[in-house]
């Protein structure tokens, strides 16, 4: 069964250091993955996706995630990040048994404080 | 201005009515989704439509019903059969049937059960 996983519930960085958000997947075949991001009481916005190619995504805002096939992980990262990053974070792969629907992972909030 | 609407914004049900979300989009998609957003669940599935007059059930599709009559517009029923209908209600479209295109979200519908 596909699956994805967000291991952390939140992750709090200070203003101005790196952040990274752990995504892990479980897929058979190749994995389509997308990083979205969601501000309070609205949809969701896309941030970057993974097909093929290079294993470093670079996506909106100064986000940018790197593919590992071995780990079976899709972690998004930022090198300075800013008290306006700060929202939910959700990890998603397209799911092979429901047409071109997405399976999201259950969300990490990002809190970047200054 | 092209993108995916959602109404109303906020809804508020009686036990045992009926209510209908409206998504409509003018981006042309050819597929469109619905998802149920839940505090620390991240997002379900509950139908799908790949093209016009044609949709298939995600993973929650209990007590939820569709219709795909026009190729911009894909209103959810959620019906009385819905034991636990209050959620966050998130419309999204993409491209085509491709599995490679990234969803476009619509703002979403906060319904609540009185």
């Amino acid at each position: 069964a596909q699956s994805v996983a967000q291991p952390e519930d939140q992750v709090n960085v200070a203003e101005g250091n790196p952040l990274t958000v752990k995504c892990t997947y479980s897929v058979s075949g190749n994995p389509y993955l997308f990083w979205y991001v969601q501000y309070p009481n609205r949809g969701l916005q896309f941030l970057l996706k993974y097909i093929t190619g290079d294993n470093l995504v670079k996506g909106s805002y100064g986000f940018e995630a790197e593919f590992n096939k071995s780990q079976t992980s899709f972690h998004l990262k930022k090198p300075s990040a800013l008290v306006s990053d700060s929202a939910l974070y959700f990890c998603a792969v397209r799911a092979i048994t429901s047409g071109t629907a997405l399976i999201f992972g259950k969300g990490t909030t990002l809190s970047v404080s200054s | 201005d092209g993108g995916i609407t959602q109404s109303p914004k906020y809804l508020f049900r009686k036990e045992g009515q009926n209510v209908t979300l409206s998504c409509e989009q003018n981006l042309n998609h050819d597929a469109m989704y619905w998802y149920r957003q839940d505090p620390g669940q991240g997002l379900r599935l509950i139908y799908y439509s790949q093209i016009v007059n044609d949709f298939q059930k995600g993973d929650i599709a209990e007590g939820y019903s569709v219709s795909r009559e026009k190729k911009e517009s894909f209103p959810l029923t959620v019906t009385s059969a819905q034991k636990n209908p209050t959620a966050f209600y998130l419309c999204a479209s993409s491209i085509g049937r491709e599995r490679l295109n990234e969803q476009f979200f619509g703002p979403g519908t906060r319904l609540t059960v009185l």
